[in-house]
């Protein structure tokens, strides 16, 4: 019973197009979420997040979009770059924001 | 600053062993987390504090003890090692007084072996 899921397990996308990374979640009150970077032999590091008041949050080339009524979010790159290549987590937290839920996460590889 | 240190990196135990995995951070961060993951499955959360002295279960919190004595310090304790606890363990903090709820700080992993 996981309540975040990402459904694709990776993303092959070639360098300077979008890459979009989708989470969808099944506890209608989570109203925070987050997007983690991840590389192999670290720990994840957190990316943008987002608060259920918003439907939209930009920083630089990532943005992330939430639909609360289809619970989905999505998380762009644009332009991508192999850099970029890493395993993207999902993450969502209800109130009072002491515990963060995990997707299991999509591998991203960006092809020069 | 070191952020959150994890020690060991990797380990081997024997099922029945025991062990603890160390887990400090230096940011003076009130909220502290213990997650494993395996291959696959994402990040589960084992336990979790929101202060020294204070402690709650996660999702897996079986086969798993924590403390939170100081601030600093969050140690996971394996009491007897089991196949199933094989996993990359990763220790977290974060600082909601802050405002900044869920950017959390992670540790680079521990990866245990039970054989």
């Amino acid at each position: 019973d996981q309540q975040v899921k990402q459904n694709s397990p990776s993303l092959s996308v070639q360098e300077g197009r979008i890459s979009i990374l989708n989470c969808d979640y099944t506890n209608s009150m989570f109203d925070y979420f987050l997007w983690y970077k991840k590389y192999p032999a670290e720990g994840p590091t957190f990316l943008i997040s987002i608060s259920s008041i918003k439907d939209k949050n930009e920083d630089g080339r990532f943005t992330v979009f939430l639909n609360k009524s289809a619970k989905h979010l999505s998380l762009h790159i644009v332009p991508s770059q192999p850099g970029d290549s890493a395993v993207y987590f999902c993450a969502a937290s209800a109130l009072p924001f002491n515990k963060f839920y995990f997707g299991s996460g999509t591998k991203l590889n960006v092809k020069p | 600053n070191a952020g959150v240190t994890q020690t060991p990196k990797f380990r081997i135990l024997k099922i029945g062993q025991s062990m603890t995995l160390q887990c400090t951070q230096d940011m003076n961060h009130n909220y502290m987390y213990w997650y494993r993951q395996d291959p696959g499955m994402g990040l589960k959360l084992i336990y979790y504090s929101v202060g020294a002295g204070i402690t709650d279960k996660g999702e897996v919190p079986n086969g798993y003890n924590v403390s939170r004595s100081t601030t600093e310090d969050f140690p996971l304790r394996l009491e007897l090692a089991a196949p199933s606890q094989t996993s990359v363990y990763f220790c977290a903090s974060t600082d909601n007084r802050q405002g900044r709820a869920g950017e959390l700080f992670f540790g680079e992993g521990s990866r245990l072996t039970v054989l």
